[in-house]
């Protein structure tokens, strides 16, 4: 079965634009979960959401919020573009939201702020 | 709150030579632990998972890690490395990643 989509792969803004980025889990996951890779701070947890509700948030500012549907896609959107905000923008499904079921990850959204 | 340390930032070990990557965590139950790979270009990878039970776990591509509860660690470790192996390596406890491990292998 296809594993998770992100779109677009490759996105490059200037400061003070807004972008969303798009996730699709794979078929029948209902959990997805945003990370943040940048190479200072590595791997940071954005957010999670199940069944169209945000369960888990990250120390993240507000500029930074989600969204997910009733097909499970999600998506991301970052307001306000600081150069900071640069980083690989990783998507991970899974079926449930417990933390004993494994985590598909997706290629990753590469967002540059230029 | 959960953490997770990675105490190596970068690794080199020759191809051929045994691993074990280190990983410490901070945890208020029995934890859910996690090895990922994530090789250039690439997404993330699960190498291996613990939940409860044997505390020696096999993972994929030849690599194991143990859970030791006493010392809050789950180390990961392969036997012989092989070239394909240079990646990022990330220990996770549920969705806390630790800051990773870059693994160089040389000739």
């Amino acid at each position: 079965k296809a594993g998770v989509t992100q779109t677009p792969r490759y996105l490059i803004k200037t400061r003070g634009q807004q972008v969303t980025l798009s996730c699709s889990p794979i078929s029948g996951h209902r959990s997805v979960s945003w990370y943040q890779q940048t190479p200072g701070q590595g791997l940071q947890f954005l957010f999670e959401y199940f069944s169209e509700t945000q369960r888990n948030k990250g120390n993240f500012p507000g500029r930074f919020s989600g969204r997910q549907f009733s097909n499970s896609r999600s998506e991301m959107n970052v307001s306000t573009l600081e150069l900071g905000d640069s980083a690989l923008y990783l998507c991970a499904s899974s079926l449930v939201i417990e933390g004993n079921t494994e985590a598909f990850f997706g290629q990753g959204t590469r967002l540059t702020v230029v | 709150a959960q953490s997770v340390t990675q105490p190596d930032i970068h690794i080199t070990v020759s191809e051929g030579a045994s691993l074990e990557l280190r990983c410490n965590y901070s945890y208020g139950a029995t934890p859910y632990l996690f090895w990922y790979v994530q090789s250039p270009g690439q997404g993330l990878q699960l190498l291996l998972k613990y939940f409860s039970g044997d505390t020696l776990v096999q993972g994929i591509k030849g690599f194991e890690a143990e859970f030791k509860r006493s010392q809050s660690s789950f180390n990961l470790r392969k036997p012989s490395v092989h070239w394909s192996d240079a990646a990022e390596y990330f220990c996770a406890v549920e969705v806390t990643f630790g800051t990773g491990t870059k693994l160089q292998v040389i000739p």
